[in-house]
């Protein structure tokens, strides 16, 4: 099936700093990517959708601007924490959509371990 | 999407098939039934799908009733590596469409 690959798995990072997390499909082109983010024993909470060539659409309640998506090319996106704090710390997902195989199943990333000291 | 509700926790023992229940009562005629399944601190992995005909693949069986108001997932000799998160999600079938997730349920395996 497809492959998403989703770097890094683990950052530590200082209060203050900025962490990009890179989202890729594999082997196939994604002009859609989502990204989410999910706390311990939570369900995953959708962040926003991340359209290639165009601004990304945010959910609800979501910093855009603590937040920023690149969808540059149709195999990549990243997300970007900026300014993070400790209330960031959690575990980010992306997934990307196989166009091949039309609208049917959503491919997930294995996800990045953010935690902000 | 259209709201599902799902048992928080299960536990089936391994080898015995493990049957998850999920309520949609107000899916739409357009919305279909999603499964995925989250293995501790990985991504979601995709099961299987479907409308309104019961359909069954390489990992698991997925029975929707004929109202289409609740759907049952089914793992017919359930492995120690089947423990996961299972979510049940309804959604309609185009591009644009997000995968929003609920609480699914909690699946233990037990030997």
């Amino acid at each position: 099936g497809a492959v998403v690959s989703q770097h890094p798995s683990r950052v530590i990072c200082k209060s203050g700093t900025s962490v990009k997390i890179e989202c890729r499909s594999l082997d196939f082109q994604a002009t859609t990517m989502f990204w989410y983010r999910q706390f311990p024993k939570k369900s995953l909470m959708l962040m926003a959708t991340s359209n290639e060539g165009s601004k990304a659409t945010y959910e609800q309640g979501v910093e855009k601007d603590k937040f920023l998506i690149n969808h540059a090319s149709l195999t990549l996106s990243t997300l970007t924490v900026t300014s993070a704090h400790p209330e960031d710390s959690s575990f980010y997902i992306c997934s990307a959509r196989d166009s091949r195989t039309g609208y049917e199943k959503l491919f997930f990333g294995s996800g990045t371990q953010l935690s902000v000291l | 999407d259209a709201k599902t509700t799902q048992p928080p926790s299960m536990d089936c023992a391994e080898g015995r098939a493990a049957n998850l229940p999920c309520n949609h009562s107000t899916i739409s005629g357009n919305e279909y039934v999603y499964w995925y399944r989250q293995i501790h601190s990985q991504g979601p992995q995709y099961i299987i799908h479907g409308l309104k005909n019961n359909e069954t693949n390489e990992m698991a069986s997925l029975i929707i009733t004929e109202d289409r108001k609740s759907s049952t997932l089914i793992l017919p000799h359930a492995t120690l590596r089947d423990t996961a998160v299972y979510y049940c999600i309804v959604r309609v079938f185009s591009e644009a469409q997000k995968l929003v997730f609920g609480q699914g349920t909690r699946l233990t395996i037990n030997p």
